[in-house]
């Protein structure tokens, strides 16, 4: 069976420092990867997803970047992290798009 | 055109009673219209979905009714619980769009006891 691991859970970080959030999908290949933002109220935001290694599209301009360096690895990343990047952000996975999105547990970030 | 209008954004309901969540799309090249249950700090998970070719689909206690030409969709949650208390996301979503589901804001609805 298919599952998808994200880490760290939550996440507390200054103003100005890193980021570097981490999505492994198992128990399939080529999957459609996507990493979301939940912010209060606001529904879910698509930042960016990926049919393949290496590539990537962006749906929002920001500080932020993906990565895709392996078939089931996705990587959510910032240089320096602003106020406004709080949230919960969710990775999560498709095959071949049949309309089914598999969602992670999520990632809590603070930024102080 | 890309957008899903949710409504209401939060709602309550006694146990027993009927939950209804609604949802309004512009672009007509929708052709799949999930619905996604979210529990407090947990990610989405897909409840049920329908495609517009069928007007009603029935899972349960939850049944998702669609009016093509009104270009709306809605969850109905029959006799609701109080383990139904979560966040519900519609969306949408046309074929050749890699998978860029188009969802709604949200609605968070309290089953009281």
């Amino acid at each position: 069976s298919q599952t998808i691991h994200q880490w760290p859970a939550t996440l507390v970080q200054p103003v100005g420092s890193p980021l570097s959030l981490e999505c492994t999908v198992e128990g399939t290949s080529n999957p459609n990867l996507y990493w979301y933002r939940q912010a209060a109220g606001r529904g879910l935001q698509l930042l960016f997803y990926s049919v393949g290694i290496g590539q990537i599209s962006s749906e929002v301009p920001q500080n932020l970047s993906a990565s895709r360096p392996q078939d089931r690895q996705f990587i959510l990343s910032s240089k320096k992290l602003l106020l406004s990047d709080s949230g919960f952000y969710l990775c999560a996975w498709s095959s071949d798009w049949d309309g089914e999105l598999f969602f992670g547990e999520g990632s809590r970030l603070t930024v102080l | 055109q890309q957008q899903v209008k949710q409504s209401p954004q939060s709602l309550i309901v006694q146990k027993g009673g009927i939950s209804i969540i609604n949802c309004a799309y512009e672009n007509t090249a929708f052709d799949y219209f999930p619905w996604y249950q979210q529990f407090p700090g947990k990610g989405p998970a897909l409840l049920i979905a329908i495609r517009p070719d069928v007007s009603e689909k029935k899972e349960g206690r939850f049944t998702i009714s669609f009016n093509k030409s009104a270009k709306q969709f809605s969850l109905h949650i029959m006799d609701s619980q109080p383990g139904d208390s979560a966040t519900y996301f519609c969306a949408a979503i046309y074929g050749g769009s890699q998978g860029n589901l188009i969802f709604g804001k949200g609605t968070k609805l309290s089953v009281k006891p």
